[in-house]
């Protein structure tokens, strides 16, 4: 089966600080995609960053980076310089070659001022 | 920024009614997708949509719920007869690729509550 795991509930940064979030994920497929989406209290599910399974370079956008590990099947999502507009539930989300999304359960990032 | 829009933000529905939540996707967008989180749980897929037919439903997806884009572009989910445990965040979502590459864009949900 097909699953994604995020096994931080909830984790805390202080501001201007870095914060690692952890996910792994299941599957047997070689090619797919693994994203992560931010949720703020505005609940709309923002795309933070992208991966393509094939590519070894690990995807950047500005602060948040990527530590993707094909072998290990673990993709996880680093935030540098941490912003109280960081502050969501952040969701890791596999996607193989079909329409749908398999999300984690979320982990919920409070940024400390 | 193009945004995909719901409406209501929030309904309110007796168990065994039929309720309508309503999506307007971004307009050069081709695929459609509902998708939902009931409270402290994770998102779920429901249902995509592509040419006007169903590409693909989860075993959540079955015979009390449809989905239609009536006027080319209002995308509706339907809900024929709640029930309790359809009380969930409902996301309506929209890509302009098969693949999703691009990510998608969601929606900020339409709260549903059965009572």
């Amino acid at each position: 089966a097909q699953t994604v795991t995020q096994s931080q509930p909830e984790m805390s940064v202080q501001e201007a600080e870095t914060v690692t979030l952890s996910c792994t994920y299941d599957t047997s497929e070689s090619d797919y995609y693994l994203f992560w989406y931010k949720q703020p209290p505005s609940r709309q599910m923002i795309l933070v960053i992208r991966q393509e399974a094939y590519k070894q370079q690990n995807a950047t956008e500005n602060r948040f980076s990527v530590n993707f590990q094909k072998a290990a099947k673990s993709f996880s999502l680093k935030i540098s310089d941490s912003q109280l507009g960081d502050a969501a539930m952040y969701f890791c989300a596999y996607k193989p070659g079909t329409y749908k999304y398999i999300f984690g359960t979320g982990t919920r990032l409070k940024v400390l001022a | 920024e193009p945004e995909v829009t719901q409406t209501p933000s929030h309904q309110v529905t007796q168990m065994g009614q039929e309720v309508i939540l309503r999506c307007v996707p971004i307009s050069n967008h081709l695929y459609f997708y509902w998708y939902r989180q009931i409270l402290g749980q994770k998102v779920e897929f429901l249902v995509s949509f592509y040419n006007n037919e169903i590409s693909e439903k989860s075993e959540i997806f079955d015979d009390q719920f449809s989905v239609e884009r009536p006027d080319g572009s209002n995308f509706t989910l339907k809900i024929r007869s709640t029930k309790l445990e359809d009380s969930a965040m409902y996301f309506c979502a929209s890509s302009r690729d098969r693949e999703g590459f691009y990510g998608y864009t969601f929606g900020s949900g339409t709260r549903l509550t059965v009572v």
